[in-house]
């Protein structure tokens, strides 16, 4: 199995400021990553798909990169709504997800 | 609007079964592989199945292998999970997704498994 390692686990900021998520995988994955964001009580939102594809209708502040085993998610200015839970995952081989990122406000 | 609705689930006694189904709308589901995902309370996502778009191929995280299974009804444009001899750690809030071209583009609201006596 794929083992997916977040970091940080919590992450305080403040609004207008730029955070970096970063994602590792237990073995090479390629680009098969994608970044979700999670608020309570919802499904996850896909974000970014194959490492640094951003999905349609998300703000352009969001972008994701790295290849093979490290992969980092940015948010260029954070805004209000960003304010939520990052999961990174892999979809390589079958499915499975990093223990999230808590984006907290500072 | 593209959507995936997902039903059945509810509270159940350790070693008794449900069947969840997830209902779609707005697109075929034939035309695409469809995954579960389960979250318990608290915690991050986890993969439980997916099953490619025409059924004959399924696979299962290793938790739930021999007591799980993942079907579909392309004629209802629906899926299912049956979950049998359920255990207090499957807990969980269950999500069906769609696999695109563009990763997991889209979930369901999710359904509320609970296994306690």
């Amino acid at each position: 199995d794929i083992q997916m390692t977040q970091s940080p686990s919590t992450l305080s900021a403040s609004v207008g400021d730029r955070v970096t998520i970063t994602c590792r995988a237990s073995q090479s994955i390629d680009s098969w990553l994608a970044w979700y964001q999670q608020k309570p009580g919802k499904a996850p939102k896909l974000l970014i798909y194959k490492a640094s594809s951003l999905e349609s209708g998300v703000p352009s502040r969001f972008s994701g990169s790295g290849s093979g085993t490290e992969f980092t998610l940015t948010i260029s200015s954070l805004q209000p709504d960003d304010f939520a839970t990052y999961y990174c995952q892999q979809y390589d081989i079958y499915s499975s997800f990093g223990q999230g990122t808590k984006l907290e406000i500072k | 609007e593209v959507q995936l609705v997902e039903s059945g689930g509810g509270l159940v006694q350790p070693g008794g079964s449900l069947r969840l189904s997830c209902a779609a709308s707005g697109f075929s589901l034939r035309s695409f592989w469809i995954h579960w995902v389960r979250q318990a309370p608290g915690k991050g996502p986890v993969w439980v199945s997916r099953v490619n778009s025409d059924g004959s191929t399924t696979t299962y995280a290793d938790s739930v292998k021999g007591r799980f299974t993942i079907s579909r009804d392309n004629a209802k444009n629906t899926l299912y999970l049956q979950l049998n001899s359920l255990r207090a750690e499957d807990t969980a809030v269950y999500y069906c997704t769609r696999a695109g071209l563009h990763a997991f583009d889209v979930w369901g609201q999710g359904t509320m498994v609970t296994v306690a006596s």
